[in-house]
């Protein structure tokens, strides 16, 4: 049972490059999302979204693309990435939008020098 | 601005006692509360949650009060053991589809 994976794990990045994050569930949890955790600023919402073929921007979206063509993927793209962007980023997923618990990828370390 | 505040950094406490972690929120319209752990280079895991209706919420040696009028919840860890030194995030969520945590509380349980 993978739950919730995510890739790579680390990256580094040059400024304006561009990149992709993967996250793939195996729950077929409807909600899937993302956060970034950067210190002293707890888990910050990038997008989120509540099924296949939607997606909404949640606290801080900017510098962020997503889609969710099928249940199961939500990836992340920073089109042109920033030293602003260097965070770990956390793929999360859940059965119920509100009350349900979110289940969290182990996180990906992305550097943009 | 921040909606969920954990106002302590860090706290630290000997094994066998209590661990009291705090989070305060400012949004009256937060109707579920969630608390997660979370160990270094790993991904946060849920650990106990309470509803608005409810005050209290008991999970083992795990438990979170809500006091809905001072907007302030708490998680207590009685006793505490080295292992649940981690750090721990505070959440809420309301009628929207999104999830808000707080800053993170570093717990410290010392043999």
């Amino acid at each position: 049972n993978a739950g919730v994976t995510q890739t790579p794990k680390f990256q580094v990045l040059k400024t304006g490059q561009s990149m992709t994050l993967q996250c793939a569930q195996d729950m077929n949890h409807e909600y899937m999302s993302w956060y970034r955790q950067d210190p002293g600023m707890g888990l910050r919402l990038i997008h989120y979204s509540v099924g296949a073929g939607i997606t909404d921007q949640g606290e801080v979206p900017n510098g962020y693309n997503v889609s969710r063509s099928t249940t199961e993927d939500f990836p992340l793209r920073l089109l042109s990435a920033a030293p602003s962007q260097t965070s770990v980023y956390f793929c999360a997923s859940s059965r119920d939008r509100r009350t349900g618990e979110l289940f969290f990828g182990e996180g990906s370390r992305l550097t943009v020098l | 601005d921040q909606q969920v505040k954990q106002n302590s950094p860090s706290l630290s406490v000997q094994e066998g006692r209590i661990s009291i972690l705090n989070c305060d929120y400012t949004n009256s319209m937060f109707d579920y509360f969630l608390w997660y752990k979370k160990y270094p280079a790993e991904g946060p895991t849920f650990l106990i949650s309470i509803s608005s209706i409810k005050d209290k919420n008991e999970d083992g040696r795990f438990t979170v009060f809500l006091n809905k009028s001072a907007k302030h919840l708490s998680l207590h860890i009685v006793p505490s053991q080295p292992g649940d030194s981690a750090v721990y995030f505070c959440a809420a969520s309301g009628s929207g589809n999104q999830f808000y945590f707080g800053t993170g509380t570093s717990l410290t349980v010392i043999p």
